[in-house]
């Protein structure tokens, strides 16, 4: 099945500097790569997404970025807030909704102001 | 918010005891998963339902029973409970099998003294 592994852990920084978690995955089938915000008492809510016929994509302060040779993904956050302080999981399926996400550890990130 | 709504929010109970969590998808949403979120697992999988029929299976216990009622809400009953079962509980929905967008609802605390 698919593994999918999330680093940092942990990441703290300074308001509007940068912050990058990086994921990798396993299974070369995988082509649908959500990235999702959990907040302090709250689910987990998607906020970007891509597919691997992309290699990046982009949404105001954040991005992916798709490296399918390699089986990494990216998420960039520039101008990071005091806000964007959360857990943000990675995850990686094949495309369909019979196929179910498998999750990374998750990373927290905290913004200080 | 998702639109996805769970009850309880919270829920404290003894070992060996039984409780329904309860999860209503977003409107139109025809797509229910359940997740199990602990601190050393990460978000692991516990089952899907599709208008009522399951459609995949996780690392669901065999303590663990899941069902999908005509209205479309969905509730997971948790039986002869263990400390080991205290976690966050949560329910997410999308519009159909094939989707691959998920929305989650807020979670059910599930403390087990």
């Amino acid at each position: 099945g698919e593994n999918v592994e999330q680093h940092p852990s942990t990441l703290s920084v300074q308001e509007g500097d940068s912050a990058v978690i990086k994921c990798t995955y396993s299974d070369s089938a995988s082509n649908y790569f959500p990235w999702y915000k959990q907040e302090l008492g709250k689910g987990p809510q998607l906020i970007i997404d891509i597919r691997s016929n992309v290699g990046e994509k982009k949404d105001q302060r954040i991005a992916v970025t798709l490296n399918k040779t390699a089986k990494h993904f990216s998420l960039h956050i520039t101008e990071t807030q005091p806000e964007d302080s959360a857990v943000y999981f990675c995850a990686a399926k094949m495309a369909g909704g019979s196929y179910i996400p498998t999750f990374g550890r998750g990373t927290s990130l905290i913004v200080h102001p | 918010d998702s639109g996805v709504t769970q009850t309880p929010k919270h829920l404290i109970t003894a070992t060996g005891q039984r409780v329904t969590l309860r999860c209503s998808p977003r409107s139109g949403d025809l797509s229910v998963y359940w997740y199990q979120q602990s601190l050393d697992q990460g978000l692991q999988f516990l089952i899907q339902y599709y208008n009522g029929e399951e459609r995949a299976k996780g690392n669901i216990l065999e303590r663990f029973s899941a069902q999908q009622f005509p209205d479309l809400h969905s509730e997971l009953n948790l039986s002869s409970l263990e400390l080991g079962d205290s976690a966050l509980y949560f329910c997410a929905s999308s519009v159909e099998s094939s989707t691959d967008t998920q929305y989650f609802g807020p979670g059910t605390r599930l403390t087990v003294l």
